[in-house]
């Protein structure tokens, strides 16, 4: 049963482009989601998160957008570099005190072309 | 200002053999979680511990797996008579606590079972 899904193994994207991740989920208690970007033989880093009271988050070159009638979340990245490429993770949980579980999605690697 | 720190990264065990894996979360953080990472997945929570206390198991494996948290020194995820399935990524992961709170993932132990 997932409740995480992203359904897009992987992505190709020239360098300066925007990259877009996408990811969807299934269970409505789900109220806060994260990303994380992942190295080989790393652990994951935290990029950014939104709560479901927002629709949009910004931080530098990372946007994350909510729709949460839809129950999807996306990742855009502007201009893409590099550096970017990896494995990228949503995250979800609920928005409460402690103990704050994540469930993944399955990952995206992005590459990023110079 | 140290992050999460993980020991060892790398463990090879053969069937039947235990398997010890050290977590010291970041400074001022009371809260670890673990995850497991299988080859080409996501990652799967495991357990959510605080000092002492184990809060939520529902991710851990009912038999050959513990975990502990003790009121000195790190988190341990002890994994009894390993077998070859449980040949893994686990990562730990600390946060402060409170509502929504964001959790920093350690470089992860890559275990081997031969």
């Amino acid at each position: 049963d997932q409740q995480v899904k992203q359904n897009s193994p992987s992505l190709s994207v020239q360098e300066g482009r925007i990259s877009i991740l996408n990811c969807d989920y299934t269970n409505s208690m789900f109220d806060y989601f994260l990303w994380y970007k992942k190295y080989p033989a790393e652990g994951p880093t935290f990029l950014i998160s939104i709560s479901s009271i927002k629709d949009k988050n910004e931080d530098g070159r990372f946007t994350v957008f909510l729709n949460k009638s839809a129950k999807h979340l996306s990742l855009h990245i502007v201009p893409s570099q590099p550096g970017d490429s990896a494995v990228y993770f949503c995250a979800a949980s609920t928005y409460k005190a402690a103990g704050n579980k994540l469930t993944f999605g399955g990952g995206t690697r992005v590459l990023v072309k110079p | 200002n140290a992050g999460v720190m993980q020991n060892p990264r790398h463990l090879v065990r053969r069937r039947g053999q235990e398997a010890r894996l050290r977590c010291s979360p970041m400074k001022g953080h009371s809260h670890v979680y673990w995850y497991r990472q299988l080859p080409e997945e996501g990652l799967k929570f495991m357990v959510y511990l605080q000092k002492e206390n184990i809060i939520d198991e529902s991710g851990m494996p009912k038999e050959r797996f513990s975990a502990e948290f003790p009121k000195e020194g790190p988190s341990i995820l002890r994994i009894q008579q390993v077998v070859r399935g449980d040949s893994a990524a686990y990562f730990c992961a600390s946060s402060p606590g409170g509502v929504a709170d964001t959790q920093y993932f350690g470089p992860g132990t890559r275990l081997t079972v031969l």
